[in-house]
């Protein structure tokens, strides 16, 4: 089956500055990966997905980066502001019939 | 409003004492899933259904039982449970496996 792995399991970033989380996979048959955020006490929610058919895909702050040959995709928060704070979970599916989710990045912005 | 329902919210309960968690989805969706959430193992899938009568093992089903005999409801039971099946569980709905995922508010599960 599929196997994700999310580094790193935490991240503390200054206001204003970037951050990067990467997920690597297993499985060369993945084709969606999203990325969800979960604020503390909160559901996931989508933050943003792509499909192996695109190598980047952007919205607003938020831009996701996938190679498939080297089976890793990343999430890159640019401008980062104490409301990106959150556990951010990359995912890939597994022939399409389920998610296999990385263990989680803490994401801690300092004003 | 669209939305996953999980009921209940948070519940303790004792070893043994045979549980059902219910979830319900208003959006027409075929895919609906469970997850479980511990602390730096991210989430992982106990069952997955693709359509009414159709589910299927996810990465760790032991222990649990579901059915899918309405597209909107996709409870999860636990015949007989245990400690170690204290966690945070999840509801999710999709058109697919490969589409975006809707969570429920989450069940927060103690087993004593």
């Amino acid at each position: 089956g599929e196997n994700v792995e999310q580094h790193p399991s935490t991240l503390s970033v200054q206001e204003g500055d970037s951050a990067v989380i990467k997920c690597t996979y297993s499985d060369s048959a993945s084709n969606y990966f999203p990325w969800y955020k979960q604020e503390l006490g909160k559901r996931p929610q989508l933050i943003i997905d792509i499909r192996s058919n695109v190598g980047e895909k952007k919205d607003q702050r938020i831009a996701v980066t996938l190679n498939k040959t080297a089976k890793h995709f990343s999430l890159h928060i640019t401008e980062t502001q104490p409301e990106d704070s959150a556990v951010y979970f990359c995912a890939a599916d597994n022939a399409g019939n389920m998610l296999t989710f990385g263990g989680g990045t803490r994401l801690m912005v300092k004003p | 409003e669209a939305q996953v329902t999980q009921n209940p919210r948070y519940l303790i309960t004792v070893t043994g004492k045979k549980l059902t968690v219910t979830c319900s989805q208003n959006m027409n969706h075929e895919y609906m899933s469970w997850y479980r959430q511990d602390p730096g193992l991210g989430l992982r899938q106990i069952y997955y259904s693709m359509n009414v009568e159709v589910t299927d093992k996810g990465d760790v089903p032991e222990g649990y039982k579901v059915s899918r005999k309405e597209k909107r409801n996709f409870p999860l039971i636990l015949e007989s449970p245990s400690p170690n099946q204290t966690s945070l569980y999840f509801c999710a709905s999709s058109f697919s496996g490969n589409q975006p995922q809707h969570f429920g508010d989450g069940t927060r599960l103690s087993i004593l």
